[in-house]
């Protein structure tokens, strides 16, 4: 089983929508949860943290659930500015692992 | 203030020579790690560093890597005799603190070509 696992994707989407992003990880000593978004050719950035009792930011929400060991990215809105891939980052021991990264395509 | 700063942004290099990649992390920060991302790929860890001493290297190839990061100066990645699947992204990240729960700081990264 890989360490932190994602939708394959790519999701296209007109704009406006709503999309969700799952992310499951392995490691039950994972202490810390993280959104990150790549631009196509360019370094990650954050996007969010993610905790326990769910986190908002704008039109993003994310949420954790501990016992599940399961990540999840809802996007409201699209906008064209969205297009990207997202990645799901699990903290264990210092060290932050990514998932594979899910690609998000949103049209007009 | 300026970010974390990689270089070469682009380096082709061919079979059998080495190649050196430098990172030098943004101003505060001690901590630096590097990242390997094939193409279609995620990134996956390679080692992790504080001034003068490595801290994890668990991602690292047993052979032809090595990392460092001296008192004075960039953190230098190095591939010796570097093989066509050498051929990725190599993202730099740094820290202020070795507690993660804070956000990683990302380079452009240096792209490996290797004919």
């Amino acid at each position: 089983r890989k360490e932190v696992e994602q939708d394959p994707g790519p999701f296209n989407v007109p704009e406006g929508a709503t999309v969700a992003f799952n992310c499951t990880y392995s490691n039950s000593a994972s202490q810390s949860f993280f959104w990150y978004r790549q631009d196509c050719r360019k370094e990650p950035k954050l996007l969010m943290s993610v905790y326990s009792s769910g986190n908002e930011d704008g039109r993003f929400t994310a949420q954790l659930n501990r016992a599940s060991q399961y990540i999840s990215l809802l996007i409201r809105d699209s906008k064209l500015s969205d297009s990207a891939t997202y990645l799901c980052v699990v903290n264990a021991y210092s060290t932050l692992t990514f998932g594979k990264g899910t690609m998000l395509l949103v049209s007009p | 203030n300026a970010g974390v700063m990689q270089n070469p942004r682009h380096l082709v290099r061919r079979r059998g020579q080495e190649a050196r990649l430098r990172c030098s992390p943004m101003k505060g920060h001690s901590h630096v790690y590097w990242y390997r991302q094939l193409p279609e790929e995620g990134l996956k860890f390679m080692v992790y560093l504080q001034k003068e001493n490595i801290i994890d290297e668990s991602g690292m190839p047993k052979e032809r890597f090595s990392a460092e990061f001296p008192k004075e100066g960039p953190s230098i990645l190095r591939i010796q005799q570097v093989v066509r699947g050498d051929s990725a992204a190599y993202f730099c990240a740094s820290s202020p603190k070795d507690d993660t729960t804070g956000e990683l700081f990302f380079g452009e990264g240096s792209r490996l070509t290797v004919l």
